[in-house]
């Protein structure tokens, strides 16, 4: 299994550009979630799906979108980038939702940091 | 807001000596996580208790819970060079039904050889 994957590993945007990054997972797990990582405030949650074509929003959404046509692949796309949106990114998953009923851990992918300027 | 909050921020010990990292957190959960990340790496998992468990231990990482004190503290004994990372906590909130896990800040841990 290659486990969670994310493409592209580095990528400079210009204010104002859209783009996708994208991630999947190879081991059947419902549950999935974007996170950004920028130095001095941990992990914050973006958005995160329990499922094909459910998704929701975490801590700071604004920004970005999401969907979840298939259990694989949950991209996030950044509409009109802006220099705030500079971090790195980190696309998580696990079999299930990381709940009250559930004590599954999360695998991460090795993230995409990501420059706007 | 940030669920977890870990103390101290850096930590510099020699190796072999333990290294103890405390979690703080705000409300009610199910279960609190540890990871690892390993510098421009993904985070790792390295431990999981449960809210009716107060301690756990996996090879040479010992993790308390204090559900009355919203704390958890994760100790590594003899500690080694490669064990230098940053830690976070995590943790699954009893009403977040959806399965959101919510991280600390991180403790920067660096091992000297």
């Amino acid at each position: 299994n290659a486990g969670v994957t994310q493409t592209p590993k580095f990528q400079v945007l210009k204010t104002g550009q859209s783009m996708t990054l994208q991630c999947a997972q190879d081991m059947n797990h419902e549950y999935m979630s974007w996170y950004r990582q920028d130095p001095g405030m941990g992990l914050r949650l973006i958005h995160y799906s329990v499922g094909a074509g459910i998704t929701d929003q975490g801590e700071v959404p604004n920004g970005y979108n999401v969907s979840r046509s298939t259990t694989e692949d949950f991209p996030l796309r950044l509409l009109s980038a802006a220099p705030s949106q500079t971090s790195v990114y980190f696309c998580a998953s696990s079999y299930r939702a990381v709940g009250a009923t559930s004590t599954d851990t999360q695998y991460f992918g090795p993230g995409t940091r990501l420059t706007v300027l | 807001s940030q669920q977890g909050e870990e103390d101290p921020q850096a930590l510099s010990i020699q190796e072999g000596e333990n290294a103890t990292m405390n979690c703080s957190y705000k409300t009610s959960i199910n279960n609190l996580q540890w990871y690892r990340q390993n510098s421009g790496r993904g985070l790792v998992h390295l431990i999981l208790i449960r809210s009716n468990e107060r301690e756990k231990h996996s090879g040479r990482l010992r993790v308390t819970l204090d559900t009355s004190k919203k704390s958890s503290s994760l100790l590594i004994t003899a500690s080694r060079a490669a064990d230098t990372a940053s830690y976070f906590c995590a943790t699954a909130s009893i009403y977040n039904q959806g399965g959101k896990l919510i991280f600390g800040q991180g403790t920067e841990l660096s091992v000297k050889p």
